[in-house]
């Protein structure tokens, strides 16, 4: 099956500008996540979809974040304006379900979206 | 509150040893699940290995396997004959199971495999 498709691979802007991240999900995966990884840390959830409704998005910066699954299939996360700590790699990720009380239900993950704000 | 835990920012093993890669984690429910994932320098993020809370027995995935102690809130990953390509980052991530779902990922360790 065809992994989980994130574009662009890179992005380098100035900060105030904005940007946008597009994620293509396995096909079937109601669950979709954006985490945010800054260099020597762990991945961060943003936000995370199932279908097309918000599930969490506690930890999303809403000042300059947003995210939209319109479809319920591919998302996009925007950045505007964009600031110097926003340099990072946003992962998307999905996965069949909300864990429902069975199995690993394993997240998949994309190649992720480099972004440096300059 | 801090709920995943790797204590070791870098590690080294020789080619064809075992190695034990420590994650720790925080948490009063009985329910959760612990992965482990790699990171190669290339980025993505692939799935090793999965624990659930009320398997009795350790995870084995190949040459991985993770080893539980649950009283202890401990899930190590250790990887028996290491290979060059297993030089990578590797990240242990827990899941409250009443959370839907996201993965709460620890800090990572680096291994490096030397020839």
């Amino acid at each position: 099956e065809a992994g989980v498709a994130q574009s662009p691979r890179y992005k380098i802007i100035e900060k105030r500008q904005s940007v946008a991240f597009w994620c293509n999900p396995i096909s079937g995966h109601a669950t979709l996540y954006w985490y945010q990884q800054i260099l020597g840390q762990g991945p961060k959830l943003l936000i995370q979809f199932q279908n097309n409704g918000v599930v969490d998005d506690s930890q999303l910066p809403k000042d300059r974040f947003s995210a939209e699954r319109l479809k319920g299939v591919d998302s996009t996360l925007k950045i505007q304006p964009a600031k110097l700590e926003d340099s990072a790699v946003y992962l998307c990720a999905s996965s069949l379900n909300r864990w429902k009380g069975s199995g690993a239900n394993v997240l998949t993950f994309g190649a992720g979206s480099r972004l440096t704000v300059l | 509150a801090q709920k995943i835990t790797q204590t070791q920012p870098g590690m080294f093993v020789q080619e064809k040893e075992a190695v034990t890669l420590d994650c720790t984690y925080d948490t009063s429910d009985q329910s959760y699940g612990l992965f482990w994932y790699k990171q190669p320098s290339s980025g993505e993020m692939i799935f090793l290995i999965y624990q659930g809370s009320y398997d009795e027995q350790n995870a084995t995935e190949g040459r991985y396997s993770l080893n539980f102690q649950k009283a202890r809130k401990s899930a190590n990953l250790v990887i028996s004959a290491s290979q060059l390509g297993d030089s990578a980052m590797y990240f242990c991530a827990f899941r409250e199971d009443n959370q839907g779902g996201k993965l709460i990922f620890g800090q990572g360790t680096e291994l490096s495999v030397k020839p």
